[in-house]
């Protein structure tokens, strides 16, 4: 069974940062493009950024770039969020989806999510 | 970037009903279109990916058509369980977008 664990949510002040994980088991997670997306309090789906297999290629939502990393770690099959600069418009669950498909992907499988709350 | 239209933003049904829900991408995106199910502090479900084609456990009553611009995801008989909030999302290319979702509520 595919499972992917995200940590790392919490309260943190406007312009701090966080860094968020995600732990996948119940599949081979190398060969995999790997996603973040996000959802404000009850608000529709964000994608935030994609990462390739072997770390060659990232994509980002220009809302995000120059603020967020994304990174992996495939011995460990962990997947990364470094985010700085952080607003309140940033207050969300952020989830962990690995992806399906060539270059671009969907979304087969998604964790439970964290949550990121960001106010003074 | 790639707009996706979703419509309606919700509808109310009733168990049995045919539902169809439709997602109008901003530009061609051949069959580069998913759609996932949403239950309230639950993680979306995939449900359907490359237009037309169900995730495994997917039940059969739910199905996906559609190519180019105009995409339909349809649910026939609606049960219990279908009561919940639908996206549609592009990814012929990235940015990766999202519908803004279909509320199905009774």
């Amino acid at each position: 069974e595919v499972l992917l664990v995200e940590s790392g949510g919490g309260l943190v002040r406007p312009g701090g940062s966080l860094r968020l994980s995600c732990a996948a088991s119940g599949f081979t997670f190398s060969p995999y493009t790997m996603n973040w997306v996000r959802q404000a309090p009850g608000k529709g789906l964000e994608w935030v950024s994609s990462i390739d297999s072997s770390s060659t290629f990232m994509h980002y939502a220009d809302s995000f770039k120059g603020r967020f990393t994304i990174s992996r770690d495939n011995a460990k099959n962990s997947l990364y969020l470094q985010m700085s600069s952080l607003r309140s418009e940033d207050t969300a669950v952020y989830y962990c989806a690995r992806g399906l498909g060539g270059v671009v992907v969907t979304l087969d499988s998604w964790g439970q999510g964290t949550l990121v709350t960001v106010s003074s | 970037d790639i707009q996706m239209t979703q419509s309606p933003s919700s509808l109310s049904a009733s168990v049995g009903d045919r539902v169809t829900i439709t997602c109008l991408a901003s530009q061609g995106i051949r069959k580069y279109v998913a759609w996932f199910q949403q239950k309230p502090g639950k993680a979306p479900k995939s449900l359907i990916y490359a237009a037309s084609n169900l995730q495994g456990g997917v039940p059969s009553r739910f199905s996906g058509s559609g190519s180019g611009t105009e995409f339909t995801l349809t649910i026939t008989s609606l049960q219990p369980d279908d009561f919940a909030t639908y996206y549609c999302q592009q990814y012929e290319s990235y940015p990766l977008t999202f519908g803004g979702g279909t509320k199905i509520q009774i």
